[in-house]
């Protein structure tokens, strides 16, 4: 069974930078067919695709955010992880860390941890 | 980028009715490309369908997936209390990956 959990502050500064990593379980990050992304929900609202890691390191990212974002993996730890820089409170939201997917020529996010909430506040 | 969009915005039905959610995409969209998503209050989305009409492991039959064009619909048959959710649409758009606003489906 694949389990992912994320980790990290629960409460960042504004123009600070903010910090998750994502550990997993059950599978293998560097396995071929899947990519490790983030995903976040402001409270209230919904779901906005952050980006992902590709199991030989390369990454895509969500054109409004690419210039702060930043993910990065350690395979040996089976985790990978989340830069935000330059916070704010726009920021805040719940994080998501979760597994897509391709099957078919279909692209889908198919396991989810349980996210953690991130307060960008002073 | 793709858009899209999903009505209504909240549909109030009551157990065992039939729901039919859409999401239309703003510009022409593979159906390989399109997955839909349920969240319940307080927890992670939990994937339903990909592909458009492929019901993701462990998903109950009451649910499926059609297109037509650029409007996707999710169709629940049979409404079981544990329906009552939020329901999202998503795209692959060649770059970059959105999602829909939200159908928020109560009970009536």
């Amino acid at each position: 069974q694949v389990q992912l959990q994320e980790s990290g502050p629960g409460l960042v500064k504004p123009s600070e930078t903010l910090s998750l990593i994502c550990t997993v379980s059950g599978a293998s990050i560097d396995r071929g067919g899947f990519c490790w992304s983030w995903i976040r929900q402001p409270p209230g609202k919904g779901l906005e695709w952050i980006g992902f890691i590709h199991p030989g390191g390369t990454t895509s990212y969500n054109p409004s955010l690419k210039s702060r974002v930043t993910i990065s993996a350690d395979t040996s730890k089976s985790q990978f992880s989340l830069r935000l820089t330059s916070v704010t409170a726009a920021d805040t939201a719940v994080y998501y860390c979760a597994r897509r997917a391709y099957t078919s020529a279909s692209f889908y996010f198919d396991y989810w941890g349980q996210g953690t909430p991130v307060t960008v506040s002073s | 980028e793709i858009v899209l969009t999903q009505s209504p915005g909240t549909l109030s039905l009551s157990p065992g009715e039939r729901a039919t959610l859409s999401c239309r995409a703003s510009q022409s969209l593979s159906s390989n490309y399109l997955a839909w998503y349920q969240q319940r209050p307080g927890q992670a989305p939990r994937l339903l369908i990909y592909g458009a009409s492929s019901r993701a492991t462990g998903i109950p039959d009451r649910f499926s997936g059609s297109e037509s064009g650029t409007d996707f619909t999710l169709t629940i048959s049979r409404l079981e209390p544990e329906d009552f959710a939020v329901y999202y649409c998503q795209q692959y758009g060649g770059t970059s990956y959105t999602f829909g606003q939200g159908t928020k489906l109560e009970i009536k």
